[in-house]
This record gives structure tokens, sequence and C-alpha cells, in this order.
């Protein structure tokens, strides 16, 4: 069965931090992984994708890694600020384009 | 481009009554997906069209919701009636090509009393 797991479910860190978040995944066969960024009470936003092929993208201060032979991701947060409060959702997707959605990481930055 | 755009923002209804949400999508985007998010299941596939058809319609729940996509600037999800277990929050996304980045609307929020 298709499954997206992610942990922690929820993480406090203090503002200034480094945090990073796990993603494992069943999903075969595989097309792409995506993170996902949701503020509270709004859309999800696309903070990276990644293919097969590759092993790490940044996008500021988020890199994400990707391990295709075990099938995990890990998001990494660096110098953590206020507004990374959210929830981060793992998404992998197939190739037949079904998306595969994680229930995400509460993340709280308190000052 | 303003974005994918979701009307309601907000609605609250009755139970029995029926429910419309609306979406527009990007410009020149030819996918557009309906998704339910609650803090139990959270974020769910209904349905998904492309080039205005509906391709996969698996995840609605039941008959008494549907989708339609008269064009490429307009879709709906109708619920008739409406129960208190659909409140949830209801968002449209679309993408121009499948494997590029999904833009999401900002969602409708459903309180079904």
């Amino acid at each position: 069965k298709n499954q997206v797991e992610q942990s922690p479910q929820s993480l406090i860190i203090l503002e200034g931090k480094n945090c990073t978040l796990q993603c494992n995944y069943t999903v075969s066969p595989f097309s792409n992984l995506r993170w996902y960024k949701q503020d509270t009470g709004r859309g999800p936003v696309s903070l990276t994708i990644m293919t097969f092929s590759e092993n790490t993208k940044s996008n500021g201060r988020y890199t994400a890694t990707l391990d295709a032979d075990t099938k995990q991701s890990s998001l990494h947060i660096t110098a953590s600020q206020l507004s990374d409060s959210a929830s981060y959702i793992c998404v992998v997707s197939d190739s037949n384009y079904q998306l595969i959605w994680g229930a995400g990481t509460k993340l709280i930055i308190k000052p | 481009d303003a974005g994918v755009i979701q009307s309601p923002r907000h609605e609250v209804t009755e139970m029995g009554q029926e429910v419309t949400l609306r979406c527009k999508p990007i410009s020149g985007h030819d996918y557009l997906f309906w998704y339910r998010q609650t803090m139990m299941r959270g974020l769910e596939l209904l349905i998904y069209f492309n080039n205005n058809v509906p391709i996969d319609d698996s995840g609605m729940p039941e008959d008494r919701f549907s989708a339609k996509m008269p064009n490429a600037s307009f879709s709906t999800l109708k619920i008739q009636p409406s129960e208190p277990r659909d409140s949830a929050v209801y968002f449209c996304a679309t993408i121009g090509q499948l494997n590029t980045e999904a833009f999401f609307g900002q969602g409708t929020r459903l309180t079904v009393v």
C-alpha cells in the first residue's frame, strides 16, 4: 500500500535553532517527492520538488534531501524564524500522478 | 496572475442545504484538483480534471458530492444535501503540467450545523 509517514508529529524549537523533519515512503513506482509548507488558515505552498535523480535541493533556509534507495527524505531548516511556524507536509507522486500526502509535521518556533 | 481564487472563504450552512464552492484556476493551468482537509484525515483528493474533463473522482465520498468544470477558468464543487460531517476546509489546486508545482487557493472553510 502506498504510504507516506512523517516524523515527528510536532516539534517545538527556539528561534534561531536548526531542525530536521523526516519523511519515509513506500510509494511505487516513484515519480517525485515534494515538501509543502502550510500556514494556519492558508493553502499549502510548495517548497521543493525532487525527482529520482536528485539527492538534495535547497530553497533559501530550507534544504531537502532524498535517498531513493532507502525511500527517505528530510527537510532541514536552518536558523529558524518565527515565520517558519507551520505544518510541513511531505507528498510523494507515483508515475500515475497520484499524490500521496503525509500527515505533516507541525512546527512551532518559540522566541 | 492572482493565483488560484476560491470563493467563498467561509461558509456556514444548515444541515440539508445545498453548498456550492467555486474555484478560478491560474490561467493556462490544465489540471485542477479539489481537496478536502480535516484534522483527522489530513488532505484528501476528491477529484481532478484535465482540460476540463474529470479524470479521477474516486475520492468523492458520496453521491451528495459533485464537481464540474464547464470551462478552463471555472470549477465548482457542490454538496447536496450537506451534513455536519462535511465540515472541513476545501482546497482547489492547479498545475500547468504533470510533475510540476501545484498552486493552492486559500481554501473554503465549510461549517455545516
